[in-house]
């Protein structure tokens, strides 16, 4: 059965204190990982897409990397504004349509300045 | 702001009456999705539209009847709700290529009274 999990549940972090955010995946075929990133009341928004082993993107303070079984999200030197829950899915060629994405559970992260 | 745009943007509504949530987006994408989220949860997958023809249908109870007029509209009809139907309520879209992201909307509210 396909999975995704993320950990921590939670993390606060002093401004400026550096962090990584995990996201481990069994899936059957996988085409893609995606992270999101989703504020209070609001839709996530789309932050990177990764799709083979040993990949990386990077956006401002934010990093995220691939392996065959996880992504990390790296956050170099976070600010209060940084505060939201990272969602994490993958896209799966379960039934064939590419179709389907599902998420895992969730980071939400606190930076208190 | 999102291109996604989801109204209304809050629904209160009894478990007798029959309401419409909405959907729109002008980007040119192919895919559609409904998504529910409770607080604290990820989003979970419910519909999906592609080239305007319903792909998947996640086992979802048949008071959530959505429909899809053209590729640039995505409704989602509710009648006799229960008081746990209440969550937020994400539409996304997508190109029709493999790993190209989802784009969601900020949502629509739903109280189910």
């Amino acid at each position: 059965e396909d999975q995704v999990t993320q950990s921590p549940e939670a993390l606060r972090l002093q401004e400026g204190e550096s962090s990584s955010l995990n996201c481990s995946y069994t899936v059957s075929g996988l085409r893609g990982l995606f992270w999101y990133r989703q504020d209070p009341g609001k839709g996530p928004e789309f932050l990177f897409t990764l799709y083979s082993a040993g990949e990386e993107k990077e956006k401002e303070r934010l990093k995220a990397t691939l392996t065959k079984k996880e992504s990390f999200l790296h956050i170099t030197a976070p600010k209060p504004e940084d505060s939201a829950t990272y969602l994490c899915a993958v896209q799966t060629s379960r039934g064939n349509t590419g179709n389907q994405f599902y998420f895992g559970t969730g980071t939400s992260l606190t930076v208190i300045p | 702001d999102t291109e996604v745009t989801q109204t209304p943007k809050h629904l209160v509504m009894g478990m007798t009456n029959k309401k419409s949530l909405k959907c729109e987006q002008h980007m040119g994408h192919r895919a559609m999705y409904w998504y529910k989220q409770k607080a604290k949860k990820p989003p979970e997958l419910m519909f999906v539209y592609s080239y305007e023809k319903l792909s998947i249908n996640e086992s979802v109870p048949s008071r959530f009847s959505p429909e899809c007029p053209n590729s640039s509209l995505l409704n989602l009809h509710l009648h006799a709700l229960q008081p746990e139907d209440s969550a937020l309520y994400l539409c996304a879209s997508r190109q029709g290529f493999v790993r190209s992201p989802l784009h969601f909307g900020n949502g629509t509210r739903l109280t189910v009274t």
